[in-house]
Order: C-alpha cells, then structure tokens, then sequence
C-alpha cells in the first residue's frame, strides 16, 4: 500500500493567494483527518471527515480555510486568501473507520506564506 | 491546563540507556496513542493503548487508567530512536479526534 499520500509536499505562495492542498487516503479507510503543525501549537486537528462527510470542523480556525471530501479517495483542504500566519506543516491522516483505530499520517505539506 | 501534559520536554541519552517518556491527561479517555516524528518530519504511529502494556521491539507503552497515565519506554536506545515523540488522546464522546501533547524531543547521542 502506498499509504496517505499528500500533494504538494513543499509549497510557498504570497499572501493573499488561493492555496489547495491535497490527501488522497489509504484505500479502504473511512475517517480522514487535517492536521495542522506549528512550532507554537504542536499539532492540532483542523477537521475529520467519516465516510466522506465532515464530522467535526471546530478546529478550523477561521472562515478562510475550507475543506472538502468529494469522494473517499481524495479530499483537498483550502485556504483563501492565505496569510502568512498560516505557514505551517499541514498533514492527512486516515483510519479504517470510526472507533478506536490506528491513524496512518501523510507525509505532509510544507506550506509558507511570505 | 492543557489537557495532555508530556514530560520532559526535551530529553538527551547516551547509546545504550533506558529511556522513560511520560504522559499525563486529565480527562476520560477512550485511547491513548504514541507518535514518532522523526527529523525529517514524517509522523507513524507507534501504539494505540486503552489499557495494559504493549511492545513492539525496543519499545513498550503502558497506560494506567485509573492515574490517567501513560509512559513511552525506549530499551537499549540507540541514535536512530532521535526524533520527536508525542501522546495523542482520543476523549470520551469525541470521537475519532485526537488531542495532542506538546511531544517530547529526544536526542540519542553515540
């Protein structure tokens, strides 16, 4: 299995740009996650998704993010317009389905915003 | 209060030791998981506890429910076990959602 797969790896953009980052999950996985990691914060859950429906975006931190699972092997998380406070390490990470499962984490996005 | 405190935060050992990594939370949990984010930045999971001991190798976890406790042990430590290592809880009634410590980094030394 090729595992929680994340796209772009590495992007910077200038402030106020549209940024879409991508996850495409293990196959077969119900429960998708977006996590955001910075050195202030650590980690933070932004949203989780079951059976490609958002479960719980109280993580989301204000109207500018967005995030979206159209079908069970894709989802794209949104910023618009990006600002530089939101630089940070954002990764997917799936699980079989709800419950206690293990989370198998992406490789993450790198994203700066100048 | 952060609901889940690890300690230390910062950790360095000589090739060789036994290393202990402790996490407190302060709620009910329904599953406490350990991470390990290596420097280069990528994040696996290591063990999913709802009660008992588990070993995987080098490594054990062990959870105490009633202390709403966790350690994280690294026997014979070596410099590749250098990475960053978080807690993660999944709380009662919160589903899937996992709260995270502020990660232990440690630093095997040859």
């Amino acid at each position: 299995d090729a595992g929680v797969i994340q796209s772009p790896r590495h992007e910077v953009t200038e402030m106020g740009q549209e940024v879409t980052l991508r996850c495409k999950p293990i196959s077969g996985h119900n429960s998708l996650f977006w996590y955001r990691q910075t050195m202030m914060r650590g980690l933070e859950l932004l949203i989780y998704f079951n059976n490609n429906v958002p479960i719980d975006d109280s993580g989301m931190p204000e109207d500018r993010f967005s995030a979206k699972m159209p079908n069970a092997s894709f989802s794209t998380l949104k910023i618009q317009p990006s600002e530089p406070r939101d630089s940070a390490v954002y990764f997917c990470a799936s699980s079989l389905r709800r419950g206690a499962y293990e989370q198998y984490f992406g490789p993450g996005t790198r994203l700066t915003v100048t | 209060k952060n609901e889940v405190e690890q300690s230390p935060q910062n950790l360095t050992a000589q090739e060789g030791e036994f290393i202990t990594i402790n996490c407190s939370y302060s709620v009910g949990i329904s599953a406490l998981h350990w991470l390990q984010q290596h420097p280069g930045g990528g994040i696996v999971s290591l063990f999913m506890l709802s009660s008992g001991k588990k070993k995987h190798g080098r490594l054990i976890a062990t959870i105490n429910i009633q202390e709403k406790h966790s350690s994280l042990h690294i026997t014979a430590s070596h410099p590749r076990d250098s990475a960053v290592y978080i807690c993660a809880v999944r709380l009662n009634n919160a589903g899937n959602m996992l709260t995270f410590g502020g990660g232990t980094r440690l630093m095997v030394k040859p």
